[in-house]
């Protein structure tokens, strides 16, 4: 099974500022054929599912607000929040779908400082 | 607007079996383009993939290692749903549990149910 590391486990940021969390594969997902990293990014809230917010390492759904990003390659990927929002507040989440059993990383907690 | 609604009970006793049921509407279980899959959520596992159920010529299943003896995912197109049957359940499977679709364009979990929080205890 590929395994998922974030960090850091959680993150204060002032609203306003970038907030970065950090997720790392143990072993790559790049496809070499259709070049796509098969990584995806979630944010969810008490009591809510997940919520896709990054697909293909760097797709942000349709929806989400383009202070979302996502970069990175191979095992190395990073979700950035250019300007941190209230509702922004939430555990995110990094996923791989290179092969099954899809796995999650253990989730980022960002909070307000 | 595609939603995915879960129903089922939230208590199991030990040993005996965990069903779960999730009716979809704004698409149809039996898509070539899509993937139904079950995951859980709890504090000691995390987010966990269980399994899926999709179709392309035939119905195929796939599960997760972890539960693959105890599992079962099935489609029912008469009623355009899919569930899941986790047998011989301990504490240990508390969580809650979540449906969710893979599309063929994301290839990920971009629709998810509400959530069933099943707890196994006697």
């Amino acid at each position: 099974d590929i395994v998922m590391t974030q960090s850091p486990d959680s993150l204060a940021v002032s609203v306003g500022e970038r907030a970065t969390i950090n997720c790392k594969s143990s072993q790559s997902l790049l496809d070499s054929s259709n070049k796509r990293n098969y990584l995806a990014w979630y944010q969810q809230k008490p009591g809510q599912p997940p919520k896709l917010l990054i697909y293909w390492a760097s797709t942000r759904e349709s929806g989400v607000p383009d202070r979302f990003s996502g970069s990175g390659s191979g095992t190395d990927f990073t979700l950035t929040i250019s300007s941190l929002q209230a509702e922004d507040v939430a555990v995110y989440y990094c996923q791989e779908y290179y092969s099954t059993p899809y796995t999650f990383g253990q989730g980022t907690k960002l909070e307000i400082k | 607007q595609i939603q995915l609604q879960q129903s089922g009970p939230g208590l199991v006793k030990p040993s005996q079996t965990l069903s779960l049921t999730c009716a979809i509407s704004g698409d149809s279980v039996s898509s070539n383009s899509a993937a139904w899959n079950w995951i859980r959520q709890s504090p000691s596992r995390g987010l966990e993939w269980l399994g899926r159920t999709f179709y392309t010529s035939k119905w195929y299943n796939d599960y997760a290692a972890s539960v693959k003896s105890r599992i079962i995912i099935n489609p029912d197109t008469s009623k355009n749903q899919f569930s899941l049957q986790l047998n011989s359940v301990t504490p240990e499977d508390t969580a809650v549990y979540y449906c969710a679709r893979v599309s063929a364009a994301r290839r990920t979990f971009d629709y998810w149910g509400q959530g069933t929080l099943v707890t196994v205890s006697s």
